[in-house]
């Protein structure tokens, strides 16, 4: 069983600090990975993909990807309470349709 | 405007009584996966098309059914409903021809099941 862990949270960080979420894998051949955003009672929305190792950054979010440990990140910089929500760590194995989800991390930021 | 759209949005019913979640993409994207989301365990996949007339299983396969007769239109099927799946769900679809499978999600069905 192809598994992915993040920590449940809650993750309380204040307003305008950096925000570190992770994520572990226990697929090697996992080829694509994914950071959903999901606010409550909402559907998961992308904002965030990497397929090398190393960093790639999009505005105040960037993800970090370490195939050797198996671990993929997701900072986020300036945190607003807007980024209050749960994060969605998706890996892609195979097919480009077979995703699995970890549970996600809950973040709050306070005010 | 680009959507998947799912209905109905919500739905009580009762043991047994077999029902249908219809799910639609205008993208004319070829694949097309359905999620069941819940407390603690997180998005798990239910079943999955590659396109028309190709599915597989997902994680969770028992209990549904499904098929893909058009492109645009994924429905989900419950022959015979449980308890057990009360759940939210979710329709997604991707292209899966770009560098990334970025997957486009309905708004969620919350199905009770008493």
């Amino acid at each position: 069983q192809k598994e992915v862990e993040q920590n449940s949270g809650p993750l309380s960080v204040p307003e305008g600090a950096i925000a570190s979420l992770n994520c572990t894998y226990s697929d090697r051949g996992s080829q694509s990975f994914f950071w959903y955003r999901q606010y409550s009672g909402k559907s998961p929305e992308l904002i965030m993909f990497i397929y090398s190792n190393g960093d790639k950054e999009d505005g105040r979010f960037t993800a970090q990807l370490n195939k050797a440990s198996q671990y993929v990140s997701l900072l986020i910089r300036d945190s607003q309470p807007s980024d209050s929500a749960t994060y969605l760590c998706a890996v892609e194995s195979g097919t480009a349709s077979k995703l699995t989800f970890g549970t996600g991390t809950r973040l709050q930021v306070t005010l | 405007e680009a959507q998947v759209t799912q209905n109905p949005r919500y739905l009580i019913t009762v043991t047994g009584k077999k029902l249908t979640v219809t799910c639609s993409q205008n993208m004319n994207h070829e694949y097309m996966s359905w999620y069941r989301q819940d407390p603690g365990l997180g998005l798990r996949q239910i079943y999955y098309s590659m396109n028309v007339e190709v599915t597989d299983k997902g994680d969770v396969p028992e209990g549904y059914k499904v098929s893909r007769k058009e492109k645009r239109n994924f429905p989900l099927i419950l022959e015979s409903p449980s308890p057990n799946q009360t759940s939210l769900y979710f329709c997604a679809s991707s292209s899966g021809q770009d560098s990334y499978n970025e997957q486009f999600f309905g708004p969620g069905t919350r199905l009770t099941v008493l």
